[in-house]
């Protein structure tokens, strides 16, 4: 079946610190790739996207690379900021009889200090 | 992209009762989609709501527990039927837009179980 796989959190880092989460996945044919944002007492918001091999999702200062040989899609950001401090989730959509619905990594909450 | 009203956003409940939710979209989608987030863990989908059709449920969730409605277009209802305290989560509505391959989500229902 698919499935999502997240680092391990929480994470903790400094204003202006380097960021990256990673996450790999499993599934059968060409899935699409997604980073949501939960920020704390909100709904989920897209963070950026990618739905081919070696596209790159971007926005907010944010990027992820979709790597169909290591079946990788890590968020990496060059400087954090205290307001980046939520929870991350990677998710896929895998298309064919799962068209229109998300598989969901564990999720990584990310705490960043002025 | 669309825009999700979800309601009630919070709702304490006695065990055994029944709490409706509702999920209005502000244009008119083909697939709705009802997901769980349980205290700390991550999504996962309960349901597929498709107008003009049964719903049709995940592995682990079956129709007397969570029954849905979709009346229309931009409408949906998850009631969730004698509540336990396992019950208590945040639940979510998604839709999917084709136009832009996207999904949105609406800010969740906070239910606590007492």
């Amino acid at each position: 079946g698919n499935s999502v796989t997240q680092m391990e959190g929480p994470v903790t880092l400094s204003e202006e610190a380097f960021l990256t989460i990673n996450c790999t996945y499993t599934a059968t044919g060409y899935p699409s790739l997604f980073w949501y944002v939960q920020y704390p007492g909100e709904g989920l918001q897209l963070l950026l996207k990618a739905t081919k091999a070696d596209d790159k999702g971007s926005n907010k200062g944010f990027e992820a690379t979709y790597r169909k040989e290591t079946t990788s899609f890590h968020l990496e950001k060059g400087s954090v900021q205290v307001s980046d401090s939520a929870v991350y989730f990677c998710a896929l959509n895998a298309g064919g009889t799962s068209y229109g619905k998300l598989t969901f990594g564990q999720g990584t909450i990310l705490t960043v200090h002025p | 992209s669309a825009v999700i009203s979800q309601k009630p956003s919070r709702d304490i409940c006695q065990r055994g009762t029944s709490l409706t939710i509702q999920c209005q979209v502000d244009s008119q989608v083909t697939m709705m989609f009802w997901y769980r987030q349980q205290p700390g863990q991550s999504l996962t989908l309960i349901a597929t709501a498709n107008q003009g059709s049964e719903a049709t449920y995940e592995s682990g969730f079956v129709i007397d527990k969570f029954p849905i409605s979709r009346p229309n277009l931009t409408f949906s209802t998850l009631t969730v039927s004698n509540m336990s305290p396992e019950d208590s989560s945040i639940y979510l509505c998604s839709v999917f837009l084709q136009t832009n391959y996207g999904y949105t989500f609406g800010s969740g229902t906070r239910l606590t179980v007492v």
